[in-house]
């Protein structure tokens, strides 16, 4: 079966770093994506890796290593505002996309 | 660019009566939409693909009958829950992948705000 695995919940302070993780076991690749989810709200875009590699965007860098099937989402200088749900989604090889159940960042003061 | 947006964004209703909910792509013409169902604090859901111009795909356990999806132009894609009961309350969501990748790659979906549906 299709299976996309990242933490239920981690604890940050702001101003600090955090690291996401991604794990993931599906029939083909086509991608993975990174969103966001505030409480109550749709998710948003943050990043797509297709590539092995680092791909930075501002205080969000997203890294893939297709061999290992995993991914981190890696948020710098972490500010309340990021408090939120990450849900990390890969495209199969039909170009679906199987979602992870998500990653709920509390960012402490 | 890749803005899409959903209406209405709250709905009660009373226990058997439908509900028509939209969704637009307002920038690009999209091809292809999904409709995704949330419940609090669960992973997203995805109940069926729309495509312009011929019949949605369900998921597995989705009721077609239930749930009736219509995506009769490039930008307009429409979600009717008939004979809404109370189990169906939840967050609907749509999302349309931009084929030109304006926003981004082509095969980002981009999400609409999203409708509160509460069946009383």
């Amino acid at each position: 079966g299709q299976n996309i695995d990242q933490p239920t919940e981690m604890t940050a302070t702001e101003g600090a770093i955090v690291q996401i993780n991604c794990t993931y076991q599906t029939s083909g690749f086509n991608g993975l994506f990174w969103y966001q989810q505030h409480a109550g709200e749709a998710p948003t875009f943050l990043s797509y890796n297709v590539l092995d590699g680092l791909e930075e965007k501002g205080r969000f860098s997203s890294f893939l290593s297709r061999s290992k099937g995993y991914s981190y989402l890696l948020l710098k200088e972490l500010q309340m505002k990021d408090s939120a749900s990450y849900l990390c989604a890969v495209m199969d090889s039909n170009y679906q996309l199987i979602w992870g159940a998500g990653t709920k960042l509390i960012i402490k003061p | 660019g890749a803005v899409v947006s959903q209406h209405p964004s709250r709905v009660i209703c009373k226990s058997g009566t439908s509900v028509k909910i939209e969704c637009r792509s307002l920038d690009f013409q999209a091809t292809t939409m999904f409709w995704y169902r949330q419940f609090p604090k669960k992973s997203l859901m995805l109940m069926a693909t729309s495509n312009e111009g011929s019949k949605a795909t369900y998921e597995q356990g989705v009721e077609k009958d239930k749930f009736l999806i219509n995506h009769a132009s490039l930008t307009l894609s429409t979600l009717t829950v008939t004979s809404a009961h109370p189990e169906d309350s939840s967050f609907y969501i749509c999302s349309a992948r931009d084929p030109q990748g304006a926003g981004g790659p082509s095969e980002t979906q981009y999400f609409g705000p999203g409708t509160r549906l509460l069946v009383l």
